[in-house]
């Protein structure tokens, strides 16, 4: 099946600092990919969706200046948290849509923390 | 808006059957999916099915769908302790705006 990674699985910062993620789609092309928060055992909260070349679409309640979201590549996006603050601690997971389109493949997931 | 609901814990006994319910309120989802997540890791796609099946099978997973009650559900037979996890139900239509469910999770007892 499609593989999907994200790099790193795991971040400690400190507060103030900006954290990249990056996301990739390592056999497949993925024209869309997003970026889902996760808090502690609750659900995936839909942040945003990339497009390839394109802006990225913000869910309500997210604020684009503070994730910025660049979709350089058909295998490559990148989520960065600018000015983490503790309150950002949190998993975020993105995704790739397959090929179908009906399937969205997930990477592992980045745990950060902001101290 | 468009809610999906389960059932937040499950536990069964090994060798058991699970079954995991789920609710969805959005009548034009064309697609609905289980995901497993594992602790500390990403979502796993498990199965999906289209919504104009009633019920899908793959090896000891069996999903099946109703589409009047809006209902989903996901059997796994002879449940193993690997089982243990997080499952999570989600619809979207035609692969855009994934909506998932809160996730049930499920406890396998030796």
């Amino acid at each position: 099946g499609a593989v999907v990674s994200q790099h790193p699985s795991r971040v400690i910062c400190k507060s103030g600092t900006s954290v990249k993620i990056e996301c990739r789609s390592l056999d497949f092309q993925a024209t869309t990919m997003f970026w889902y928060r996760q808090f502690p055992k609750q659900s995936l909260m839909l942040m945003a969706t990339s497009n390839e070349g394109s802006k990225a679409t913000y869910e309500q309640g997210v604020e684009k200046d503070k994730f910025l979201i660049n979709h350089a590549s058909l295998t490559l996006s990148t989520l960065t948290v600018t000015s983490a603050h503790p309150e950002d601690s949190s998993f975020y997971i993105c995704s790739a849509q397959g090929l179908a389109h009906n399937e969205q493949f997930f990477g592992p997931g980045t745990r950060l923390t902001v101290l | 808006g468009e809610d999906v609901e389960q059932s937040l814990f499950l536990s069964v006994r090994e060798g058991d059957s699970s079954v995991i319910n789920c609710t969805y309120t959005d009548s034009s989802s064309t697609y609905l999916y289980w995901y497993k997540q594992e602790p500390g890791a990403g979502l796993q796609l498990l199965t999906y099915i289209f919504s104009n099946m009633d019920m899908k099978q793959d090896q000891r997973l069996t999903v099946l769908l109703n589409k009047k009650d809006k209902h989903l559900s996901l059997r796994i037979a002879d449940t193993q302790t690997g089982d243990s996890a997080i499952y999570f139900c989600a619809e979207s239509i035609g692969g855009q705006n994934f909506v998932f469910g809160p996730g049930t999770r499920l406890s396998v007892l030796p």
